[in-house]
């Protein structure tokens, strides 16, 4: 499968717990995103990287978030203490270059209990 | 600010087409785009649009976009049951996808 993988599938972790997801992008897509979707909602975006440059993050990237891409491939999304608002579908997609198309993973479901 | 708006609900006849209709408010949109997400999965591209343009046609998906409304619609011909699933409206305001808004999605079903 040469798409975009997430890893975990599914996470349920205690509410003050640490986590973190894993993002592999379509080979060779130097760009990639970070969204999140609750029920009943679109997909928000969180922030997003050039190779391994951050270049911009969402006001809803709070202190508790922080995501790295330290070779300019893979990239990790880590939420730090978590709490029950965090529970969502953490989606990420990537592209290449400066072109329109975002291809999105399956995402990964956290439940925060 | 930016915004996406779109109906939640729309209900089909299997065969019959389907109008899923969209509203956004940034006339700076560059692209415009729609997703499909079935359940527990994630988005699947399936067509955009450049803001330029008032149509694109791919297979049985119809794209009609009127700027000067900022009005998007997608038509689904000979829907079919694999069509159902939630449709999500976006738009770029930059020259690349490099940060997309979002509507919150019509969830389309089909009757037989």
């Amino acid at each position: 499968d040469t798409g975009v993988s997430q890893n975990p599938r599914h996470k349920i972790t205690k509410r003050g717990q640490n986590v973190t997801f894993r993002c592999d992008p379509i080979s060779e897509h130097n760009r990639l995103y970070w969204y999140r979707q609750t029920l009943g909602q679109g997909p928000e975006f969180l922030t997003y990287f050039q190779n391994e440059a951050q270049l911009e993050k969402s006001r809803l990237l709070s202190d508790r978030f922080s995501a790295e891409r330290p070779k300019g491939s893979f990239s990790t999304l880590e939420i730090q203490r978590t709490e029950q608002g965090d529970s969502a579908m953490y989606l990420c997609a990537s592209s290449f270059g400066t072109g329109p198309e975002a291809f999105f993973g399956q995402g990964t479901r956290l439940t925060v209990v | 600010g930016e915004d996406v708006e779109q109906s939640l609900f729309l209900s089909v006849r299997e065969g019959d087409s389907s109008v899923i209709n969209c509203t956004y408010t940034d006339s700076s949109s560059t692209y415009l785009y729609w997703y499909k997400q079935e359940p527990g999965a994630g988005l699947q591209l399936l067509t955009y649009i450049f803001s330029n343009m008032d149509m694109k046609q791919d297979q049985r998906l119809t794209v009609l976009l009127n700027k000067k409304d900022k009005h998007l619609s997608l038509r689904i011909a000979d829907t079919q049951t694999g069509d159902s699933a939630i449709y999500f409206c976006a738009e770029s305001i930059d020259s690349s996808a490099s940060k997309i808004i979002f509507g919150s999605g019509t969830r389309l079903s089909i009757r037989p």
